[in-house]
């Protein structure tokens, strides 16, 4: 069945870089645009970016633009999230959550890996 | 882009029927179809439960509905139970290409 694994998160300081990554299966991961979610603690969900199924449209919120960059491998079925410049207000748990398919034919956010934390402190 | 505007909290007896709002601008809830309701439990993954506005995915209670007006979408859960008890969020796609969700809705079940 769909399943997303994320991974890469961690204790960072303030001003470092992270990448994190989720690993995709049970599905034609080379159709679906894929998204990063994330969650502060105490906070609600805050949507961060999306890549479209074959990487060549990206967009991102404004909290994050010119900070992160996502990406994906098609060839190894797993979408990445570099961060850059990392404040305390990046700490949260980081979804990936899958897009619609290529035909725009399945909902969007319709499976969700579990999360990883990642925790911006000095 | 600004969060979608939901209630903090909302209650209600079990069998009752409640509503959740979310209020959002004409660069997104109110020009396109792809509000999407999520349910989460904390400490697991959120759920999708609605998308497109008033489509239910596959597994989904049919107590579980949702509408749009102008620039509100409105998700209504009928017939509540204890296990409806959760936080609500709200998505939309905008027009600038991005998403948005709400601010989050705690359902309490009394």
């Amino acid at each position: 069945q769909e399943q997303l694994v994320e991974s890469g998160g961690g204790v960072v300081q303030p001003g470092r870089s992270l990448r994190l990554s989720c690993a995709a299966s049970g599905f034609s991961f080379n159709y679906y645009a894929i998204h990063w979610v994330r969650q502060a603690p105490g906070k609600g969900l805050e949507w961060v970016a999306v890549i479209s199924y074959d990487g060549t449209m990206k967009y991102y919120a404004d909290s994050v633009k010119g900070r992160c960059t996502i990406s994906r491998d098609n060839s190894k079925n797993t979408l990445f999230l570099q961060m850059n410049s990392l404040r305390s207000e990046d700490t949260a748990v980081y979804y990936c959550a899958r897009g619609d398919n290529v035909v725009g034919a399945t909902p969007s956010f319709d499976y969700w890996g579990q999360g990883t934390l990642v925790t911006v402190s000095s | 882009q600004s969060a979608l505007t939901q209630p903090a909290s909302v209650s209600g007896s079990p069998g009752q029927s409640i509503t959740i709002s979310c209020t959002g601008t004409s660069g997104d809830v109110g020009s396109y179809d792809y509000v999407s309701w999520l349910q989460h439990h904390p400490g697991k993954v959120p759920k999708l439960m609605i998308y497109d506005v008033t489509k239910r995915p596959s597994g989904v209670s049919n107590r579980f509905s949702g509408s749009k007006s102008g620039n509100t979408a409105t998700l209504t859960i009928s017939g509540l139970q204890a296990e409806d008890e959760a936080d609500y969020y709200c998505n939309s796609y905008t027009s600038s290409s991005t998403w948005v969700f709400g601010g989050g809705t705690k359902l309490t079940v009394l």
